[in-house]
């Protein structure tokens, strides 16, 4: 079973605009990781946030956590046609195996 | 090889069949993991490996489906009479086993189509 959702699930935007997705789950977990998917391949790690952290920034991505509330959001700033994909959110809560759950994702249109 | 390498990219089965899917790791990635995947889902979790130990198998999702690592590198997923609920993209991913982060790489995927 998925360990939460995100939202929103399909989200289409202009090149240049920026793209938020949230996402949330349902138990503690040790961080938290986003992948993109581009259509028919497999996943690449986009950033991890550990559960200690609130913030994190790598390139034009920043990820926000909120523990509390058991919740992240993904910003992708001054988006590109590129961009165009699913993007997942994955808990690890295994302890030290790696284990991840994914959310159940959000697809990602960029218009040129 | 540079990344992790799945095959067949597809496979389309009949309802009963027997089918083995292989995955080949990152060279020297200690935790392997296979994954299915629903169209329009997230991935979903089915076993894990580390070296050439299954020390979870919590996610398969019947006893149709069997997982090895007999050495510790190339991984094999088998699904035994295969059912149309079979039909997904079978994942596998490998790290490094090592510190927190564990970031996972993933292949390409299987395909698999059951009729």
């Amino acid at each position: 079973s998925q360990q939460g959702e995100e939202d929103p699930q399909a989200l289409s935007i202009q090149e240049g605009e920026n793209a938020t997705m949230n996402c949330s789950y349902k138990t503690s977990i040790n961080n938290l990781q986003w992948y993109r998917q581009n259509s028919g391949r497999g996943l690449v790690h986009l950033i991890l946030i550990r559960s200690n952290e609130r913030e994190k920034h790598s390139g034009r991505l920043r990820v926000t956590l909120d523990t509390s509330k058991k919740s992240s959001s993904l910003l992708i700033t001054a988006s590109r046609a590129a961009d165009t994909a699913s993007y997942f959110c994955a808990t690890d809560s295994s302890g030290n195996t790696g284990k991840l759950i994914f959310g159940q994702g959000t697809t990602l249109q960029v218009k040129p | 090889g540079a990344g992790v390498s799945q095959s067949p990219r597809y496979k389309v089965a009949k309802r009963g069949q027997d089918v083995a899917l292989r995955c080949d790791p990152i060279s020297g990635h200690v935790s392997l993991f296979w994954y299915q995947q629903a169209l329009g889902q997230g991935p979903e979790f089915l076993t894990y490996f580390q070296n050439e130990a299954q020390l979870d198998k919590s996610g398969l999702p019947s006893d149709r489906f069997f997982a090895e690592r007999p050495e510790g590198s190339v991984s094999t997923l088998k699904i035994q009479r295969t059912q149309q609920e079979d039909s997904a993209v079978y994942l596998c991913a490998s790290s490094t086993g090592q510190d927190y982060k564990n970031i996972q790489y993933f292949g390409a995927g299987t395909r698999l189509s059951v009729l």
